[in-house]
Formats: C-alpha cells, structure tokens, sequence
C-alpha cells in the first residue's frame, strides 16, 4: 500500500526555523513527483512545489519561491519542507502529496507560528 | 501560470439531486485534471485522475468529463455524505494548481 506518513503537529515562535517530513513507503520513492500544499485556516489548496526525488529536480510555485526550501533524502524515501524564518502568515495545514495523476495525499502537519 | 476557473463557488442541493461543478482553463491541458473532496478536518480524498478516471474505491454517482480546457464533476445522486467541499486540479505544467473550490451545502 502507497502511504505517505508526514511529521507531527508544530507550535513555532515567529523568526524560528522549521522543517517538516514526509516519509514515503509502498513505492518506488524516487520514479514520482512528491509535493507539497498549504491549507491556510478555512481557505482552499495551494500547491507550494515539487521535487523528483530521483535527481532533485525541484520547482516552486511563483509565491512560494524564496520563502520555503523543498528537498529530498532518498535514502529515506522523505520528503522535507523547510522555513529558515517563519511567519505568522505561514500558520496553516500542509500536505504532501505524491504521483501523477492517481495522487496519494499525506495526513498532514499542522504549523502553527504565534508570538 | 494556468489559471483555473471552478464554478459555483457554492451549491445548495438536496440528498437525491444531480449536480455538477465546472472547471475551466486559461489554457488547454489536455486531460491532466483531478477531482478532490474535502471534509472539514480532513485530508482532501481523490475523487477522479485524468478528467474521467474513477479512482478505486469511489462511488460510481461520481464522473468527470471534459478535455482540453473545459472539465466537469457530475454527482449523479447526491448522498448526505457528499456534503463537502471540492477540487479541481491541474497537473499538465508546473506549477500545478487548484481551482478555488466548491462547497456543497444542504438545500
């Protein structure tokens, strides 16, 4: 079975740093396209970027690009989202989300950054 | 970028009723779409790949239509577990995008 198991629930500081995962199992980690999408509070999907984890080809949404860091480790099979300085605005639920074309979502990690 | 046109951004229907939601492209995609439903609280459940493409495990009251830059959702009986909130989703070229979602209400 095709599972993507992301990291827990965050509670950061605004200024502080931060990297989520995404651990994938049940496929071939490096042959699809892992991403990831914010869900701000009561909002819609935003996809943020994309990474192919078979040679690190990563392509970032025009909003996101500079304000977060997507990569990859293969020998893992994860999949990390990376802030260096994290804002309140980027208080939200994120997804990663494998495939393309029958897509395999991740549970989510809630980030929550308040002073 | 593609943008992407879902409308309405809310339907109120009744259990029983045939309903649809649209989307539409500023470009043609082919038929790189997929359908979403979102639950409050919940992931968002893939409903449909590749404009028609049923996934396993979802009920056949849904389908999806559509190519190029046009597609379509049709919940041919609606249930009360449908209730919910739904996406469309290209992934034709990057960046890959969402259309703004529709919710569906209880009439």
């Amino acid at each position: 079975e095709v599972q993507l198991v992301q990291s827990g629930a965050e509670v950061k500081k605004p200024g502080e740093s931060l990297k989520i995962s995404c651990k994938g199992s049940g496929y071939s980690f490096t042959s699809y396209w892992i991403g990831w999408v914010r869900q701000m509070p009561g909002k819609g999907l935003e996809w943020m970027g994309i990474i192919y984890p078979g040679d690190s080809d990563t392509r970032y949404s025009p909003s996101f690009q500079g304000q977060v860091t997507i990569s990859a480790d293969k020998s893992i099979s994860t999949a990390y989202l990376q802030w260096s300085s994290l804002k309140a605005s980027d208080t939200a639920m994120y997804y990663c989300v494998y495939g393309s074309g029958s897509f395999v979502w991740g549970q989510g990690t809630m980030v929550t950054v308040s002073s | 970028v593609i943008w992407m046109t879902q409308s309405p951004s809310l339907l109120s229907a009744s259990t029983g009723d045939r309903v649809t939601i649209s989307c539409r492209m500023s470009q043609g995609i082919s038929s790189y779409l997929a359908w979403y439903q979102q639950k409050p609280g919940k992931a968002p459940e893939l409903l449909i790949y590749a404009a028609s493409t049923l996934q396993s495990g979802v009920p056949s009251r849904f389908s999806g239509s559509g190519s190029g830059t046009d597609f379509t959702l049709t919940i041919s009986c609606l249930q009360s577990e449908d209730f919910a909130t739904y996406y469309c989703q290209q992934y034709y070229s990057f960046p890959w995008t969402f259309g703004q979602g529709t919710k569906v209400e209880i009439k």
